[in-house]
């Protein structure tokens, strides 16, 4: 049972590349998160699905899309990367009990 | 504003020194704070849901309780294997968790 996969795992990009990371959960859990965590101002939301078909902004949205897949899958994408989006990327998940269940991470260097 | 603090930034101890980790908040309605564990370079972990003051939950050497305006996560006699970086959250509506800055812990031998 994998739980929460996030791939890649770390990417350093030029300003102005592109790029998407991927979230894939396997716990049939409705409701899909991209974090970023950055030294000293803890996890903060970028953007959440409550369900599939649904997207919804979180406290940080400015430069960052994203895509619902499918019930397992959710994409976070930077269409222009930025030297303030180097941080780590965390997806999570949660079903009914409303606790997260968190990927590994992924390590994004924008220089 | 919601605001989630957590007190010491860092706490360094000895095998076997119990304390305790602060985390206050100011949230209007709390519906839920969460305790996580995260490891260095790994995804926070689960430990606790707390919903109401005076509620408590414990797991192995950890003790996690809440009054209105915080919670503590108590250490008994810690080992090594229980450094990381503890976090707290709270729920603020029903897809938002405000989360403090963590409280690293450091457990020498």
């Amino acid at each position: 049972n994998a739980g929460v996969t996030q791939t890649p795992k770390f990417q350093v990009l030029k300003t102005g590349q592109s790029m998407t990371l991927q979230c894939a959960q396997d716990m049939n859990h409705n409701s899909m998160y991209w974090y970023r965590q950055d030294p000293g101002m803890g996890l903060r939301l970028i953007y959440y699905s409550a369900s599939e078909g649904t997207t919804d902004k979180g406290e940080v949205p400015n430069g960052y899309n994203v895509s619902r897949l499918n019930k397992r899958e959710f994409s976070l994408r930077l269409e222009s990367a930025a030297p303030s989006q180097t941080s780590v990327y965390f997806c999570a998940s949660s079903g009914n009990t409303g606790e997260l269940f968190f990927g590994e991470g992924s390590r994004l260097t924008v220089l | 504003e919601d605001q989630v603090t957590q007190s010491p930034e860092a706490l360094r101890l000895q095998e076997g020194e119990s304390s305790s980790l602060n985390c206050s908040y100011t949230v209007s309605g709390l519906r839920g704070l969460f305790w996580y564990r995260q490891d260095p370079g790994k995804g926070p972990e689960f430990l606790f849901t707390l919903y109401s003051a005076g509620e408590e939950k414990e797991k192995e050497r950890l003790k996690a309780t809440l009054t209105k305006k915080e919670s503590f996560l108590h250490i008994t006699a810690p080992k090594p294997e229980d450094s990381a970086t503890y976090l707290c959250a709270v729920r603020v509506n029903d897809y938002k968790l405000s989360f403090g800055a963590g409280t690293t812990v450091t457990v020498r031998a």
